[in-house]
């Protein structure tokens, strides 16, 4: 079926260990985005990808890298992860002036 | 930072029952869409809307949209128990770049 693959599905890390969300779409789509999700504060960017070889910071970029590896592929990594970054990470593709996104099923991430 | 706002926080209805939400939103803005969320799932679009239209239906949903007081409604008609779901708002706009910024989201609760 066509959509956003994510994966892990579920993650714990320890304070200081680093780790990679893979995300790939097979909607021929562009624009890619990742987001996180906490309790009260909805869904805030983290960054996206316009097109393939271009990324940039959203809201909340600090403490996260991300990686456009080709059309389909969008990774976001945690070089040090900390207890702050307990989110459910969602990855998007679409665009924002025609169809809306389509999200992936999340990546629900605990660091101890 | 995020743009919409959505009222009530958490709604709870009857089957049977309509269910109306508002979102409200701080600068101008190209499109305005809804998702809905279920519990532990990824999001789904619903619905669209351009900033020059004032009116959409789709199904059991209508949305108006009112530029001129930055505010959004979203009337889900003969609620059902599976519209139980987190619904939000998202915008972009001249500002967002390529991203949807989402509100917090209202929780709807359905009873039989």
């Amino acid at each position: 079926n066509a959509g956003v693959t994510q994966t892990p599905k579920f993650q714990v890390l320890k304070t200081g260990q680093s780790m990679t969300l893979q995300c790939a779409q097979d909607m021929n789509h562009n624009s890619m985005y990742w987001y996180r999700q906490d309790p009260g504060m909805g869904l805030r960017l983290i960054y996206y990808s316009a097109s393939e070889g271009t990324t940039d910071k959203g809201e909340v970029p600090n403490g996260y890298n991300v990686s456009r590896l080709n059309k389909r592929e969008f990774s976001l990594r945690l070089e040090s992860a900390a207890p702050s970054q307990t989110s459910v990470y969602f990855c998007a593709s679409g665009i924002a002036t025609n169809y809306g996104y389509t999200f992936g099923s999340g990546t629900r991430l605990t660091v101890v | 930072s995020q743009q919409g706002e959505e009222d009530p926080q958490a709604l709870s209805i009857q089957e049977g029952e309509n269910a109306t939400m508002n979102c409200s939103y701080k600068t101008s803005i190209n499109n305005l869409q809804w998702y809905r969320q279920n519990s532990g799932r990824g999001l789904v679009h619903l619905i669209l809307i351009r900033s020059n239209e004032r009116e959409k239906h789709s199904g059991r949903l209508r949305v108006t949209l009112d530029t001129s007081k930055k505010s959004s409604s979203l009337l889900i008609t003969a609620s059902r128990a599976a519209d139980t779901a987190s619904y939000f708002c998202a915008t972009d706009g001249p500002n967002s770049g390529y991203a949807l910024n989402f509100g917090k989201g209202t929780s709807l609760l359905v009873t039989p």
